[in-house]
């Protein structure tokens, strides 16, 4: 399967405790976003990222939440210290350049109990 | 016929006939538009894209039209099957390079 891996699947955690959700891209895909999604609702554009690079970040919480791309590795996004609000479903995305058309993985469901 | 539920507007059509799923966009610059379809408990699906210097695009089942005057774009499906029942999202892609903004959605149900 060569599309976007995300893993984990579903992912439950305790009030305060980190969440870390992981994104492998399409192969030859270099661009990757995060994208939020609550329950009947639309898709909340929250990171753009590049290897090693973050271009947009304009819809990341300024606390609690950060994404990185490394070099070698898959995206991650990681939001410490969770609260009931972050349940959510958790959308990766990946392209191979500009202005091209981007492909979504199966998502990620965080639970927070 | 269309309504608007908690979140979501629904579309509701008979099995066999043609749908057609509507888009308002933000962005007088955005220049590449996509539309996804989304089923319960997967992620968005890509089904068609069109870019801005085009105002007709068809795939199988599906075209999508553009009308940049009033920044509309829709969706139409041909002979509507009950597989077709999903939510559809449109995508403009705003600052070419940048990220894409998602539309809120419209659920498709699909009657027998």
């Amino acid at each position: 399967n060569a599309g976007v891996m995300q893993n984990p699947r579903h992912l439950v955690r305790r009030r305060g405790q980190e969440a870390r959700l992981r994104c492998s891209p399409m192969k030859g895909h270099s661009h990757v976003y995060w994208y939020r999604q609550l329950p009947e609702e639309g898709l909340k554009f929250m990171v753009y990222l590049q290897k090693e690079n973050i271009i947009d970040e304009s819809g990341m919480p300024k606390e609690r939440f950060s994404a990185e791309f490394p070099k070698e590795g898959p995206s991650i996004l990681r939001i410490q210290q969770v609260v009931r609000g972050d349940s959510a479903a958790y959308f990766c995305a990946s392209s191979s350049g500009n202005g091209n058309t981007i492909y979504f993985g199966e998502g990620s469901w965080l639970t927070v109990v | 016929g269309e309504s608007v539920g908690l979140h979501l507007p629904t579309l509701s059509v008979q099995e066999g006939d043609n749908s057609i799923i509507n888009c308002a966009y933000s962005n007088s610059a955005s220049d590449y538009f996509i539309w996804y379809k989304q089923e319960s408990g997967k992620g968005p699906q890509f089904i068609i894209d069109i870019r801005s210097n085009m105002d007709k695009r068809q795939g199988q089942r599906v075209t999508v039209l553009l009308n940049k005057t009033v920044k509309h774009l829709s969706l139409q499906i041909a002979a509507t099957q009950p597989g077709d029942s999903a939510v559809y999202f449109c995508a403009e892609m705003v600052d070419y390079g940048q990220n894409f903004v998602f539309g809120p959605g419209t659920r498709l149900s699909v009657l027998p």
